[in-house]
């Protein structure tokens, strides 16, 4: 079975930083990975994914994350922070079996200071 | 762009009592999904449903919880006598066609109260 595990429930960052957000993921056969942010008072918006092509995925609003495979390692960076990134941002993993379910990890609530 | 909504957005109910949670995935969409996030705990996959019926489910997912996709665009998630442990955010998705690579969109989620 797979999992994921999100190192830091918070992170602190001030605005113009790097954001550097920590993934590592178990699988036992190659997996897919994704990255969604949840704003407050919203859904799960899909940032990116890797899907076994291009190691290093860009995404949307500057966020990009680089598949490692030796350190089982997605995590997600972006190079400058801004006041509209706070948000929690959640990494899953996804293998191919019958229902192709996400697993998530516990997510990781980033928060921006000026 | 396309959006899966979910209704309704806040639910309030008593121990014991029904509740039907209603979802209008995106229309060309064949894979759908109910996960829930109770408070300060992760997402969890509750059920995928294809081709109109169950195609996996989690053990949360037990006799109290029923899915239907009652006609073209609706599809629900049923709990039949809600506990307070129910309490929780439940998020509807959708996934055009089959294949872990490819994405699945999430509703804004309905907050469930049970109390």
């Amino acid at each position: 079975a797979q999992s994921v595990t999100q190192l830091g429930s918070h992170v602190s960052v001030s605005e113009g930083a790097l954001v550097l957000l920590r993934c590592n993921y178990s699988s036992s056969v190659p997996p897919y990975l994704f990255w969604y942010v949840q704003y407050p008072n919203q859904g799960l918006q899909l940032l990116l994914k890797y899907t076994s092509a291009a190691t290093l995925v860009k995404g949307i609003n500057g966020f990009e994350a680089e598949f490692k495979k030796s350190e089982t390692s997605f995590h997600l960076t972006k190079p400058s922070a801004h006041m509209s990134d706070a948000a929690e941002y959640f990494c899953a993993v996804s293998v191919n079996n019958a229902g192709n379910m996400l697993t998530f990890g516990g997510g990781t609530r980033l928060m921006v200071k000026p | 762009e396309p959006e899966v909504t979910q209704t309704p957005s806040h639910q309030v109910t008593q121990m014991g009592q029904e509740v039907i949670l209603r979802c209008v995935p995106i229309s060309n969409h064949l894979y759908f999904y109910w996960y829930r996030q109770i408070l300060g705990q992760k997402v969890e996959f509750l059920v995928s449903f294809y081709n109109n019926e169950i195609s996996e489910k989690s053990e949360i997912f037990d006799d109290q919880f029923s899915v239907e996709r009652p006609d073209g665009s609706n599809f629900t998630l049923k709990i039949r006598s809600t506990k307070l442990e129910d309490s929780a955010m439940y998020f509807c998705a959708s996934r055009a066609t089959g294949g872990s690579g490819n994405t699945i969109y999430f509703g804004e989620g309905s907050w469930l109260t049970v109390v």
